[in-house]
């Protein structure tokens, strides 16, 4: 089965503090990968994507970073967290056809 | 690029009536429409999908509609049940550009009253 794990899910960092999201994939190879971002209340922003290892491209300006070591892990992170960083973060991958599937998603609060 | 309007942003109706949800697009060159529903504090799942081949598609008591002329399309909930209580996300994208990724609408929030 094709499944997504995403970890941790929650976690509050003081601001200035680095940050590090990992998502996996199982079930598939050379999946398209993405990093979403729901703040509070609102809806789904593209943050990062991934069509290969080694390959991310970025749909808007942050202080957020992406990579992806192994084809299917990917990973969010930061060197140094601001208050606006806080809210609801979603790893996701096309794992057939034209579907996309997420992750369970990573709480964060910045504090 | 592509831009997804989604409206009303909050609905409300009795259980047992249908639902709508409308979203318009603007990249004539999407070709894949899914619908997410969301859960409070859970990820988005996928509810039903259409690509732009087809102009209806139907599960159960959800369906969606598709105009590529007008580049809209609605999902219709009918004989709506307290657990269709959710935010519901539109999405569309051009499947085979660069990464696919999905253009959301900003959600529209359905409460079923009892």
């Amino acid at each position: 089965s094709q499944t997504i794990h995403q970890w941790p899910a929650t976690l509050v960092q003081p601001v200035g503090s680095p940050l590090s999201l990992e998502c996996t994939v199982e079930g598939t190879s050379n999946p398209n990968l993405y990093w979403y971002r729901q703040a509070a209340g609102r809806g789904l922003q593209l943050l990062f994507y991934s069509v290969g290892i080694g390959q991310i491209s970025s749909e808007v300006p942050q202080n957020l970073s992406a990579s992806r070591p192994q084809d299917r892990q990917f990973i969010l992170s930061s060197k140094k967290l601001l208050l606006s960083d806080s809210g609801f973060y979603l790893c996701a991958a096309r794992l057939s056809g034209n579907t996309i599937y997420f992750g369970e998603g990573s709480w964060l609060t910045v504090v | 690029g592509e831009n997804v309007e989604q409206h009303p942003s909050t609905l409300s109706v009795q259980e047992g009536d249908s639902a709508v949800i409308k979203c318009t697009y603007s990249d004539s060159a999407s070709n894949y429409f899914p619908w997410y529903k969301q859960e409070l504090g859970k990820r988005p799942q996928l509810i039903i999908d259409i690509r732009s081949n087809v102009g209806e598609k139907k599960d159960q008591r959800i369906a969606v509609t598709l105009n590529k002329t007008a580049k809209h399309f609605s999902l219709h909930i009918t004989e709506t049940q307290p657990e269709d209580s959710a935010v519901y996300f539109c999405a569309a994208s051009m499947v085979g550009r660069g990464a696919d990724g999905l253009t959301f609408g900003k959600g529209t929030h359905l409460i079923i009253q009892p």
